[in-house]
C-alpha cells in the first residue's frame, strides 16, 4: 500500500537557523501531498499541500515542493523561530475503492531555542 | 465558535470498563473521521463516515464502534477497554474529498489502568 517515510526525530534547532524535514512516498498513481502540524497539547492543523508534480505549498514562510521524480516532498524554513516547535506530519491521500484517507508519516518533533 | 470539538478532553478508567468519546463539528462537513495516536506520535485512521455512512473501517477490534447520529457528530464507543487502548484519539472533519484541508479536533487522550 501507499506510505510515508520521514525523516526520524527530534530535531533541535536554534532560532533563525535554517529548516529541513525529509519526507519520502510510496504511491500508485498521483496522490496529493501535506504537511500537517501539531503543537503541543493540540490537533493537527494543516499547513501545506500540493496535489500534483513540482506544485509548491507554502504558509508561515514554510515551502514543500512535490518531487515526482525523486517521491519527495521535503518540509524547509529559511529562519526559524520558537513558536515553530511543534511536531511536524508529513501525509499523502491515499484512493483505495471509492474511498480516500490519508496516510501519515511518524512525525519529526522540532525544538527550536532561543 | 470551535470547529471540530471533542468530549472529553482526559479519560481514566480501568481495564475492562466501556466509555464513549463524543465528537461534534459545526463546519458543515459531509465527512468525518476518527485516528489513534499512540505513544510514540503515530497517528493511524480507525473510521471514516460520510453523510452518516461508515466509508473506511481500517483494521480496528470490534470492540470500537462508531456512531453516526447526524452528520455534525461522529462517537466513538469502546467496549471492555484494555491496556493497549491507551492513546490519544483525534476527530477530523472535512468535506467529501480528503484532498480537502481535514480540520482536527483537540484531542482526547484516554488512559487505561
Amino acid at each position: 500500500g501507499n506510505s510515508v517515510t520521514q525523516m526520524e526525530g527530534p530535531v533541535t534547532l536554534s532560532e533563525e537557523a535554517f529548516l529541513t524535514i525529509n519526507c519520502t512516498y510510496t504511491a500508485t498513481g498521483y496522490p496529493s501531498l501535506f504537511w500537517y502540524v501539531q503543537y503541543p497539547g493540540e490537533g493537527l492543523q494543516l499547513l501545506l499541500k500540493a496535489t500534483k508534480a513540482d506544485d509548491k505549498g507554502s504558509n508561515k514562510g514554510f515551502e514543500a515542493t512535490y518531487r515526482k521524480e525523486t517521491t519527495s516532498f521535503h518540509l524547509e524554513k529559511g529562519s526559524v523561530q520558537v513558536s515553530d516547535s511543534a511536531v511536524y506530519f508529513c501525509a499523502l491521500s491515499d484512493r483505495q475503492g471509492g474511498s480516500e484517507k490519508l496516510v501519515f508519516g511518524k512525525g519529526t518533533k522540532l525544538t527550536v531555542n532561543p | 465558535d470551535t470547529a471540530v470539538s471533542q468530549t472529553p478532553k482526559y479519560l481514566v478508567t480501568q481495564m475492562g470498563n466501556d466509555k464513549s468519546i463524543k465528537c461534534e463539528q459545526n463546519l458543515g462537513h459531509d465527512t468525518m473521521y476518527w485516528y489513534k495516536q499512540d505513544s510514540k506520535k503515530f497517528l493511524k485512521i480507525m473510521f471514516s463516515y460520510n453523510n452518516k455512512e461508515l466509508i473506511i473501517n481500517e483494521t480496528v477490534p470490534n470492540r470500537f464502534s462508531p456512531k453516526s447520529p447526524d452528520k455534525a457528530h461522529l462517537n466513538l464507543h469502546i467496549n471492555s477497554l484494555e491496556l493497549g487502548d491507551s492513546a490519544v484519539y483525534f476527530c477530523a472533519s472535512s468535506h467529501r474529498v480528503v484532498r480537502d484541508e481535514q480540520f482536527f479536533g483537540p484531542g482526547t487522550r484516554l488512559t487505561v489502568l
